[in-house]
């Protein structure tokens, strides 16, 4: 199947840092991605969905000017969590549905946030 | 609004067993189902993608049945080993194109 990475994996800040995860679809265009947030033994919630050379679109609840999604390549998406805090802890998740596919979805590993 | 739910949350077996996970949904306008394996601190593995016109796939020692009209499928896992130890995730594309997912079924294979 196609691959999905993300960098980093894992990531450890202060509060009221910012930190960027990258989303690359390595082997397929990607017209949409998907970021999702993942608590402890829960399963994901949506944040936003993201199409490549437009805004992003986000689910209600999320807040856009603290999660900056920017798509800017076929390959590439990235998330910025803006002014970090401890509840912003978690587990976020990329996926990527390839152009042209048949709407199947492919996951990244994940990056682990920790904010102190 | 679609929602999934899997059934049981939890499930522990000894090695060897075949099982079944469950996984229902409320809206059967689906466009297909999808099946992912998650280890702890992990990412999502698609396991089997299942097209509405569909009624199962295979993989291995996996089968997974949909009977979209009752909203409901099934995964099925013959002759279970510790590897299969893992969270099982269920998933259905409606035709707004987005993924709903179910809670998950945590799953204990013991030697």
């Amino acid at each position: 199947g196609a691959v999905v990475s993300q960098h980093p994996s894992r990531v450890i800040c202060k509060s009221g840092t910012s930190v960027k995860i990258e989303c690359r679809s390595l082997d397929f265009q990607a017209t949409t991605m998907f970021w999702y947030r993942q608590f402890p033994k829960k399963s994901l919630m949506l944040m936003a969905t993201s199409n490549e050379g437009s805004k992003a679109t986000y689910e209600q609840g999320v807040e856009k000017d603290k999660f900056l999604i920017n798509h800017a390549s076929l390959t590439l998406s990235t998330l910025t969590v803006t002014s970090a805090h401890p509840e912003d802890s978690s587990f976020y998740i990329c996926s990527a549905r390839e152009q042209g596919g048949h709407n199947e979805q492919f996951f990244g590993p994940g990056t682990r946030l920790t904010v102190l | 609004k679609q929602e999934v739910t899997q059934i049981p949350a939890a499930l522990s077996v000894p090695e060897g067993e075949n099982l079944v996970l469950n996984c229902s949904f409320t809206d059967s306008a689906i466009y297909n189902l999808q099946w992912f394996r998650q280890d702890p601190g992990k990412g999502l593995t698609s396991l089997l993608l299942i097209q509405s016109s569909q009624r199962e796939q295979t993989s291995g020692r996996l089968n997974a049945s949909l009977d979209k009209s009752s909203g409901r499928s099934t995964l099925y896992i013959a002759a279970s080993q510790p590897g299969d130890s893992a969270t099982y995730l269920c998933a259905v594309r409606n035709a707004g194109n987005m993924l709903t997912f179910g809670g998950g079924t945590r799953l204990m294979v013991k030697p």
